[in-house]
């Protein structure tokens, strides 16, 4: 996706965790969502980050640098459920919510 | 009690012809989009309206014509429909248009082949 890049696929272990990295050019977002899209269904939320730091939910938290122009959406105590794909989101205000997503990255999550 | 509901979830039509989709949504938002994901799953936004008012039109031909008749609902009409327009089309709803307040609500997506 324009402006936005992400690892095309990840393989993890069940119960472990991976850290899926995005990264994206500065100048163009306010914050960065993640969601979470199994295949053939809908993207579903997962996460937003306004300011730098790490928001925790539960096994799924995500990082922002904004001056690095970094995310990073941290999965821990994996599942086979998990195993879908992840996409990262650019917002930026004024802009009418308009977001632009990462092309995702597929996780598949083995015994 | 389905939040952001879509339909068809399958349209398979011929070259040429014109097609609706229809797309309501009950979580009582004011904002509601148009999302294609292609067969490389990138998803790219259409439009966007916010209470019946286009405030996003991305580069889009203009065979493609959302209407919004209320807020609870946003329709996408295509004419004359091209191989290239084969796709997964999602319909969103969010509580307004601003980023930090509006997580995306995803209907289930219309797989459009055309052929």
């Amino acid at each position: 996706g324009q402006n936005i890049d992400q690892p095309t696929e990840m393989t993890a272990t069940e119960g472990a965790i991976v850290q899926i990295n995005c990264t994206y050019q500065t100048s163009g977002f306010n914050g960065l969502f993640w969601y979470q899209q199994h295949a053939g269904e809908a993207p579903t939320f997962l996460s937003y980050n306004v300011l730098d730091g790490l928001e925790e939910k539960g096994r799924f938290s995500s990082f922002l640098s904004r001056s690095k122009g970094y995310s990073y959406l941290l999965l821990k105590e994996l599942q086979m459920k998990d195993s879908a794909s992840y996409l990262c989101a650019g917002g930026k205000s004024g802009g009418g919510n308009k977001l632009t997503f990462g092309t995702g990255t597929q996780l598949k999550v083995e015994l | 009690d389905t939040a952001v509901s879509q339909t068809p979830k399958y349209l398979v039509t011929q070259m040429g012809n014109d097609k609706s989709i229809k797309c309501e949504q009950n979580l009582g938002h004011d904002t509601m989009y148009w999302y294609k994901q292609d067969s490389k799953k990138f998803l790219k936004i259409m439009f966007s309206y916010n209470n019946k008012e286009l405030i996003i039109n991305e580069t889009v031909p203009n065979r493609f014509s959302p209407k919004s008749p209320d807020k609870a609902h946003l329709n996408l009409h295509i004419n004359s429909l091209e191989l290239g327009d084969s796709a997964v089309y999602f319909c969103a709803s969010s509580q307004d248009f601003r980023p930090a307040n509006s997580p995306l609500h995803f209907g289930n997506g219309t797989r459009l082949t055309v052929t």
